[in-house]
């Protein structure tokens, strides 16, 4: 079982619609990040949590520490929003490393 | 520099030769890592650089993997022998100094295809 896991692998939207991702993990974190990959492979940070919530024009992002569970949700989406959306957890070892869930690919259509 | 840069964007490579892609990190920036993508997957830690810190290499896949860092700059992670399966995006990415708070800005990536 991964460490960090995403649901869903897919997903669908149409223009307008209200969009939750879901990511879970299981080890101890300092924090954890969702990051956006388009094609072409660029990722750009999101957010950085380590506790409650962020929002950043459309996009929000929790997370409970307790259940170990993050959400970032996407509201009025819009096809530029279609991306492959990577939770990453920075583990409470302060390694630096981050470990990743294996995305979200996300078509929003008009 | 603005950003971190990575070189070349794309390396066509044949079986069995060896291959060099580059990393220059945010100046100032101390700590340097590397990561892989192959297709249809998610991204895989390969080696991070702190400062002075030896190296913690525990995501290297073989023995034909290498990287180094020069000082708290550039950074060259070098294949050997490659093998199909090492096609992937390489991306490399760094940190003020590897604590969480701080974030990670990651470069454009190396597409490394083997044939």
């Amino acid at each position: 079982k991964n460490e960090v896991e995403q649901s869903p692998q897919n997903l669908t939207a149409q223009e307008g619609e209200f969009i939750t991702i879901n990511c879970s993990y299981s080890v101890g974190i300092s924090a954890l990040h969702w990051l956006q990959q388009h094609p072409g492979g660029g990722i750009v940070s999101l957010f950085m949590l380590s506790s409650g919530k962020k929002k950043h024009g459309r996009l929000i992002a929790t997370i409970n520490i307790q259940e170990k569970h993050s959400s970032l949700h996407i509201t009025a989406s819009h096809p530029r929003d279609s991306a492959v959306y990577i939770c990453a957890v920075h583990g409470s070892s302060n390694t630096g490393k981050l470990i990743f869930g294996q995305g979200t690919t996300l078509q929003v259509k008009p | 520099g603005a950003g971190v840069s990575q070189s070349p964007s794309n390396k066509v490579t044949e079986k069995g030769k060896d291959v060099e892609l580059r990393c220059d990190p945010i100046s100032g920036h101390t700590a340097l890592y590397w990561y892989r993508q192959r297709l249809g997957q998610g991204l895989e830690f390969l080696i991070y650089f702190q400062g002075n810190s030896a190296p913690d290499k525990s995501g290297l896949p073989s023995d034909r993997f290498s990287a180094e860092r020069t000082g708290e700059s550039v950074s060259t992670l070098t294949i050997q022998r490659t093998q199909q399966e090492d096609s992937a995006v390489y991306l490399c990415a760094s940190s003020r100094d590897g604590r969480y708070f701080y974030g990670y800005t990651f470069g454009s990536g190396t597409r490394l295809t083997v044939v």
